[in-house]
Parts: structure tokens; sequence; C-alpha cells
């Protein structure tokens, strides 16, 4: 079973739109865990951190559920500039990242 | 403050050839991670590095790769005999302290083995 695993997509919305996604981590010690947005070739960026209380940042609002080992994020009023691939990441003990191979999102005017 | 900074951003080599692939981190940031991302796979850690010390390179291949952040200047991963499955962008990030911090990503390294 892979350390993290995200629905690859692509989703496909249009703008205005609410998206939802949706990741499994596999290790129950893991204590870190974030959102980056990586857009085509280019080097992953940090989205938001994600936090059992949950958080959100503008349009877009993180949750994550322990018991579960369930990652989610929510972007409502998908804008053009959305379009890009979101990677769930867990970070280990020792500071290392694990990434999930990511879910593409285009949103299509 | 700059970023971090890899040069080179894109790199061609023969097969059988060395690479040598470099990371300057954030001003302050004492830790250095690479991550190797393949051809439509996700990134996969590769080496964490301190000043003059590697701390878990557990993710590395155990032959042809090597890495190593000297006391002064920037840290270097290095492929030896460099084989068409290298082929990938290679990403550095650092930062200040480890558990606690974000990681900063540079723009990558971008390898081609012909």
């Amino acid at each position: 079973r892979k350390e993290v695993e995200q629905d690859p997509g692509p989703f496909n919305v249009p703008e205005g739109a609410t998206v939802a996604f949706n990741c499994t981590y596999s290790n129950s010690a893991s204590q870190s865990f974030f959102w980056y947005r990586q857009d085509c070739r280019k080097e992953p960026k940090l989205l938001m951190s994600v936090y059992s209380s949950g958080n959100e940042d503008g349009r877009f609002t993180a949750q994550l559920n322990r018991a579960s080992q369930y990652i989610s994020l929510l972007i409502r009023d998908s804008k053009l500039s959305d379009s890009a691939t979101y990677l769930c990441v867990v970070k280990k003990s020792q500071g290392n990242l694990i990434f999930g191979k990511g879910t593409k999102l285009s949103v299509k005017p | 403050n700059a970023g971090v900074m890899q040069n080179p951003r894109h790199l061609v080599r023969r097969r059988g050839q060395e690479a040598r692939l470099r990371c300057s981190p954030m001003k302050g940031h004492s830790h250095v991670y690479w991550y190797r991302q393949l051809p439509e796979e996700g990134l996969k850690f590769m080496v964490y590095l301190q000043k003059e010390n590697i701390i878990d390179e557990s993710g590395m291949p155990k032959e042809r790769f090597s890495a190593e952040f000297p006391k002064e200047g920037p840290s270097i991963l290095r492929i030896q005999q460099v084989v068409r499955g290298d082929s990938a962008a290679y990403f550095c990030a650092s930062s200040p302290l480890t558990a606690s911090y974000e990681q900063y990503f540079g723009p990558g390294t971008r390898l081609t083995v012909t």
C-alpha cells in the first residue's frame, strides 16, 4: 500500500465551481500534513498546512481526520488560475516529505 | 531574501557521463532535502543533509548516487555513469529546522540522459 494515496483525476470543472480532493495516508504515526500545488514543469509550492481542527485560507479549506487517516482540500469559487496539480503531503519524523502522486485540476471558462 | 537556487536548470548528459546538480538553500537555512520526480510520477525523497552531515539517505539509490553539503558552498547531488532511467526533475528543498518548519523548494534541475 502506498504511504499517501490520491485520486489522480483529472477534475474538469467550470469557473465558480466547488471542488473537493481527498487523500489517505498509511502511517498512523504521521504528525504533519500539507497540501502543495504544482504547476506544469514547476516546483511544488506550499498551499497550506492541515490541522485536525480544520483550517481555512480564503477560498481553500483543509481538513484532517486522524481516526480515518484522511485529508481533504476544498476549493470554493474555482478560478482559471487554480488549474494545477494538487499534492497531498505527509511529513515524516525525520523531516522528509512523502508526496502523493497528485490530483490534476483543470478549471474551464 | 533569495529563494532556493538550483543550477543548472537543464542538464543534458550522454549515457555513462557524470551529472552534478547544485543547490543553494535559502539564507539562514542549514537543512537540505533532495527529491526526484520521474515523468508522470510523484516526488520521491532521496536524501536529507545538514552542513557536513548526511542525516537520512534512505531514498537514495545505493549505487552511482551521492550527495554532500559542505561547510562552504552549495549542496551537490552527483550521479555517476548516468543511464536513461535517471532522466527526471531533481528538486532541492531547504528549511531552517526539521520537524516544525516548512520546506521551500527550488525550481529544479531537469536532467535528460541521451
